[in-house]
C-alpha cells in the first residue's frame, strides 16, 4: 500500500523559514521513473505546484517561487524534504506532496495534507 | 491566473451529463498529456483521469477524458450527488518546465 504523510509547523511567524518533510512508503523514490511532487492550496483557492524532485535527482520548481523553494529526498529515510524561505501570509495553506509513478502519469497518491498558517 | 483556464463552475441534475473544458496552448496541452483531479470538500485531491483518457483502477466510467491540440474535456455522464466536487486538468509544460494547474471547476448537483 502507498501512503505518503506530510508533516511539518502549523504556524510560523513572516520572514521565518518553512520546512516540510514528506514520509512516505509503499515505494522507492530511486524506482526509476518516480517523482515526488509538492502542491499547496491556498483557503478557497486553487492548487498550485510547487516542486518535483525525480527518482535521478533532477528537480524542478515554479517559476515564480524558484528563489525561495529548495526540495531534497533522503532515500534511505523514504522522505522528501521542502524548505521555504521568507515565509509570508499569503503562504498560509494547505501543502500537499503526491507522488507520480512515472513519465507522463499522475499524482496517482497524495498524502493528507498540512496546514500552514503564516501570522506574526 | 492560471495557465491552464476551466470555466469557475458548472452545474448538472442528477443523471445528467457534463462536460469541464481545459484550455491550454502548445507548450502544455499541445505538447504532452493531461490528467485530472477531483477533489471532494476537505480532503486532498484524487486522480480521476491519467494519460488524457485512462482511469485508474476504481474509478467509474461514469468519467471519461479527451484531449484535441491544445484543449482537454472530462466528461462525467449519469452525474451523482456525490460528484458535486472542484475538478482541476494538470499537465506539463514544456517551455516553463513546471507542472500547470488549471484554476479548477466546482461542479453542483443540482
Amino acid at each position: 500500500q502507498v501512503t505518503l504523510k506530510e508533516s511539518g509547523p502549523a504556524l510560523v511567524k513572516p520572514t521565518q523559514t518553512l520546512t516540510l518533510t514528506c514520509t512516505f512508503s509503499g515505494f522507492s523514490l530511486t524506482t526509476r521513473g518516480m517523482r515526488v511532487n509538492w502542491v499547496r492550496q491556498p483557503p478557497r483557492r486553487a492548487l498550485e505546484w510547487l516542486a518535483r524532485i525525480d527518482w535521478d535527482g533532477d528537480k524542478f520548481y515554479s517559476t515564480s517561487l524558484k528563489t525561495r523553494l529548495t526540495i531534497s529526498k533522503d532515500t534511505s529515510k523514504n522522505q522528501v524534504v521542502l524548505i521555504m524561505t521568507n515565509m509570508d501570509p499569503a503562504d498560509t495553506g494547505t501543502y500537499y506532496c503526491a507522488r507520480v509513478p512515472g513519465e507522463h502519469y499522475g499524482m496517482d497518491v497524495w498524502g493528507q495534507g498540512t496546514t500552514v498558517t503564516v501570522s506574526s | 491566473q492560471s495557465v491552464l483556464t476551466q470555466p469557475p463552475s458548472v452545474s448538472g441534475t442528477p443523471g445528467q451529463r457534463v462536460t469541464i473544458s481545459c484550455s491550454g496552448t502548445n507548450s502544455n496541452i499541445g505538447s504532452n498529456t493531461v490528467n485530472w483531479y477531483q477533489q471532494l470538500p476537505g480532503t486532498a485531491p484524487k486522480l480521476l483521469i491519467y494519460l488524457d483518457d485512462e482511469r485508474p483502477s476504481g474509478v467509474p466510467d461514469r468519467f471519461s477524458g479527451s484531449k484535441s491540440g491544445t484543449s482537454a474535456s472530462l466528461g462525467i455522464s449519469g452525474l451523482q450527488s456525490e460528484d458535486g466536487a472542484d475538478y482541476y486538468c494538470a499537465t506539463w509544460d514544456e517551455s516553463l518546465n513546471v507542472v500547470v494547474f488549471g484554476g479548477g471547476t466546482s461542479l453542483t448537483v443540482l
